[in-house]
């Protein structure tokens, strides 16, 4: 079993939708979690950091974590082509090492 | 504010072959960390350099070795190349003294061909 299982994709939505991406994870170990975006032939871009379970908002994204099922999610809000990327959750314990999921692409149309 | 800066950006290679990889941090960072991101797949952590010193290492073989120069600056070398090391390599900064709760921001990465 891998430490970080991600919902496989690809996912396509309509302009608007709300879009949601999660996550799973079997180390309980694990205390902060991330969301990077990352277009195409480009670095992840950090998303959202948090650490306490419970919600994160931030404009159209919001993060949520629940320690106690070991699961994370990401909601997109009135989404945007421009969200049109991969999403990657990741994750990390006592050091700066990050564990992350395989991604999942989104596409959202016009 | 420059990020982080990775050259070359694109770099063709043939078994058995010998490879150097560079990366300079954001500004004000001191940590920089290496990841091998194969098609379709998450980063993997290779290894992390602070105050010129790899300070943690993933499951990678010695194949992979790296450096961290004064400056912050980083490199990553890879020896004997195989096939399967063919992959987009990504290099992140930070400040933290590889600190759990720092963020990582990452470049746009080396895409390696091993042909």
């Amino acid at each position: 079993q891998k430490e970080v299982e991600q919902d496989p994709g690809p996912l396509s939505v309509p302009e608007g939708a709300i879009v949601s991406l999660n996550c799973t994870y079997s180390n309980s170990a694990f205390q902060y979690f991330m969301w990077y975006r990352q277009y195409s032939r480009k670095g992840p871009e950090l998303l959202m950091y948090t650490y306490s379970s419970g919600n994160k908002e931030d404009g159209r994204f919001t993060a949520q974590v629940d320690k106690s099922s070991k699961y994370i999610s990401l909601f997109i809000r009135d989404s945007q082509p421009s969200d049109s990327a991969t999403y990657l959750c990741a994750m990390k314990g006592a050091n700066s090492k990050l564990t992350f999921g395989k991604g999942i692409t989104l596409s959202v149309r016009p | 504010d420059a990020g982080v800066t990775q050259s070359p950006t694109h770099l063709i290679k043939t078994r058995g072959q010998q490879v150097t990889l560079r990366c300079s941090p954001k500004s004000g960072h001191d940590t920089v960390s290496w990841y091998q991101q194969a098609l379709g797949q998450g980063p993997q952590f290779i290894f992390q350099y602070y105050e010129e010193e790899e300070r943690q290492r993933g499951n990678f073989p010695d194949r992979f070795s790296g450096h961290q120069f004064p400056n912050y600056s980083s490199e990553l070398n890879v020896n004997a190349l195989l096939l399967g090391d063919s992959a987009l390599y990504l290099c992140a900064s930070s400040l933290g003294q590889g600190e759990p709760n720092e963020k990582l921001f990452f470049g746009s990465g080396t895409q390696l061909s091993v042909l």
